[in-house]
């Protein structure tokens, strides 16, 4: 039982790179969310979703996109990555998506860095 | 906007004390809050979450309160051992779809 996995788990790109962060759950939870954590900001909410073919912002949305083909994966892809992208990224999955009092599950992360 | 604040950023303790760490948010008006377990380089593990109408959770060692009227909750830790440093975040959820608003974290320190 793989719970929430990210892959990968550090990546250096150089300003202006694409890359895909990926996350994938085995649990068949509905909601699935990505998280920014920086020092000093505590963790930010980027984009969610509740469901296969359905996507929504969060607080920081501004250059990154999602998708949610799948009830399983939930890609997040920087198209031009620039330095205040630096960060570590968390996947975050919960069971359902109509009742919000089911706990939170996490990855252990993406660590990224933009030269 | 609801703001949440956890007091102190870091706390160290002998192992054997039992140990308060607060969170404090601005606006009472909740749906639920969440205390959250992060280990270094990993992700974070819910611990307890508490619905606007409970007044704690319990879990093993650890017990939460929520007080709504003066925007606090505590988590308490029994008998702390060296396996509980850790840092501890509170979340907390304003509406039913809204998104989790976090503190920045009391970093626990347990010295054997």
């Amino acid at each position: 039982n793989a719970g929430v996995t990210q892959t990968p788990k550090f990546q250096v790109l150089k300003t202006g790179q694409s890359m895909t962060l990926q996350c994938a759950q085995d649990m068949n939870h509905e909601y699935m969310s990505w998280y920014r954590q920086d020092p000093g900001m505590g963790l930010r909410l980027i984009h969610y979703s509740v469901g296969a073919g359905i996507t929504d912002q969060g607080e920081v949305p501004n250059g990154y996109n999602v998708s949610r083909s799948t009830t399983e994966d939930f890609p997040l892809r920087l198209l031009s990555a620039a330095p205040s992208q630096t960060s570590v990224y968390f996947c975050a999955t919960s069971v359902d998506r109509v009742s919000y009092n089911s706990p939170l599950h996490f990855g252990n992360g993406t660590r990224l860095t933009v030269t | 906007k609801q703001e949440v604040t956890q007091i102190p950023a870091a706390l160290s303790v002998p192992e054997g004390e039992n140990l308060v760490l607060n969170c404090s948010f601005t606006d009472s008006a909740i749906y639920n809050l969440q205390w959250f377990r992060q280990d270094p380089g990993k992700g974070l593990t819910s611990l307890l979450l508490i619905q606007s109408s409970q007044r704690e959770q319990t879990s093993g060692r650890l017990n939460a309160s929520l007080d709504k009227s003066s925007g606090r909750s505590t988590l308490y830790i029994a008998a702390s051992q060296p396996g509980d440093s850790a840092t501890y975040l509170c979340a907390v959820r304003p509406g039913g779809n809204t998104p989790l608003v976090f503190g920045k974290g009391t970093r626990l320190s347990v010295i054997a």
